[in-house]
């Protein structure tokens, strides 16, 4: 099975800081996928990374405040900046392999800002 | 993206079969119905996907009406391991969009 590997699994940060958090996948994807979880909530798509282009990113989300890297076909980080409280959630990557079947994601990373 | 809607919740017991069932009213012809599971502190799992009639794998069943404005996720004979949130998807490619989901809680 694919393996995603997330980093740091859990963070607590002070207001005002950034954090990057970083997802590394097992073998090369060409799409990769960051979302929000807010606590007791669904999965809210953040932004899709592809392999050297820009983020696309969903409604309601910047780079300036989410900027995300790709730089290569196995790796990817986002960073949260600027933190407030309401940025409280788990961070989740995911990839699909180049398939529609089937999304991997990995085991998240919770933050907490204080 | 077709929108989804579950019920927010269920409760079931040990050995018995769990019926989940998802709206999706406008799913769009190119559309596949997927479910995901998601135990606390981890991200979601895939379970099984369908585009029409009936999907079984080992794990769970998945039934499709003609109409596919709806779909039913079967898990047959839950334990307490299955306690988690259960996600509805519909849509075509690689972009997911998550629903609400149902949590369910299986009691011994």
């Amino acid at each position: 099975s694919a393996v995603i590997s997330q980093k740091p699994s859990r963070d607590i940060c002070q207001r005002g800081t950034s954090l990057t958090i970083q997802c590394q996948v097992d073998s090369q994807v060409t799409m990769m996928f960051w979302y929000r979880q807010q606590p007791g909530q669904s999965l809210t798509l953040i932004a899709t990374a592809n392999q050297g282009s820009e983020a696309t990113y969903e409604s309601g989300f910047v780079i300036d405040k989410f900027p995300i890297s790709r730089p290569n076909l196995t790796f990817s980080t986002l960073t949260v900046s600027n933190m407030s409280p309401e940025d409280s959630s788990i961070y989740l990557c995911s990839h699909d392999r180049d398939r529609d079947t089937e999304a991997f994601f990995g085991q998240g990373t919770r933050l907490t800002v204080v | 993206l077709a929108k989804t809607t579950q019920p927010i919740s269920m409760d079931s017991y040990e050995g018995q079969e769990v019926n989940i069932t998802c709206s999706h009213n406008n799913i769009a012809t190119n559309d596949y119905i997927t479910w995901y599971q998601q135990f606390p502190s981890q991200g979601p799992r895939f379970i099984i996907q369908g585009y029409k009639t009936k999907v079984t794998n080992e794990v769970a069943s998945l039934f499709i009406p003609a109409d596919r404005k709806s779909s039913t996720l079967s898990l047959p004979r839950v334990s307490l391991s299955d306690t988690a949130v259960y996600y509805c998807l519909v849509g075509a490619g690689n972009m997911l969009t998550f629903g609400g989901g149902t949590r369910l809680m299986v009691k011994p």
